[in-house]
């Protein structure tokens, strides 16, 4: 089966950092991926992490450590409409079609 | 991106009717495709992964017998809620993903609402 662990809620202020730990179990890793949730919406992609290191996109980058099961998205220079919920996956078999399994979810909310 | 359409955004039906929910790839053919439900403030859990073709695949748990998929084209994907009741009140979303590439597209998602 397949488990991620991640925090419920972070609160920070606009031009802050903020980080969003992800732990994960799961039988045949290929992938961690990053999405974003707005209420109400759809999610949508932020990143895509198959390897271990860093993976930067302007202002949001993410990590992933597969020796550790771990990975976290770096969220910098908040802004008010960086308040969403913010989800990891892991794809597991890249044979099944992009199989996404998520986490809980953390929600961000950013104030001023 | 590319685009994922669902039909419709929003529905409200009586207890024991049937709901069709409609995803599109809009300008990508997706020979897989996946549904997904998700109550306030939780996760998305997965229901079943839509096979253009062939049957779909369940997760454990989930009535085939009441959501029924079917996956007619390399476009369109329908879930069949069969005899809704209110618990079966929730958000659900369908996404694809691009052909070899690393990224799922999602629908906007369909909020069923059963009275």
């Amino acid at each position: 089966g397949q488990s991620l662990e991640q925090p419920s809620e972070v609160t920070a202020v606009e031009g802050a950092i903020v980080q969003i730990n992800c732990t994960y179990q799961t039988s045949g890793f290929y992938g961690l991926s990053w999405y974003q949730q707005h209420d109400g919406g759809a999610p949508t992609f932020l990143s895509y992490n198959a390897l271990d290191g860093l993976e930067e996109t302007g202002r949001f980058s993410s990590f992933l450590s597969r020796s550790d099961s771990y990975g976290y998205l770096l969220l910098q220079e908040l802004q008010m409409k960086d308040s969403a919920s913010y989800f990891c996956a892991v794809r597991s078999l890249k044979a099944a079609g992009n199989k996404l399994t998520f986490g809980g979810g953390t929600r961000v909310l950013v104030k001023p | 991106g590319a685009v994922v359409s669902q039909h419709p955004s929003r529905v409200i039906c009586k207890s024991g009717t049937s709901v069709k929910i409609e995803c599109r790839s809009l300008d990508f053919q997706a020979t897989t495709m996946f549904w997904y439900r998700q109550f306030p403030k939780q996760s998305l859990m997965l229901m079943a992964t839509s096979n253009e073709g062939s049957k779909a695949t369940y997760e454990q748990g989930v009535e085939k017998d009441k959501f029924l998929i079917n996956h007619a084209s390399l476009t369109l994907s329908t879930l069949t809620v069969t005899s809704a009741h209110p618990e079966d009140s929730s958000f659900y979303i369908c996404s694809a993903p691009e052909r070899g590439g690393d990224e799922q597209f999602f629908g906007p998602g369909t909020r069923l609402t059963v009275l």
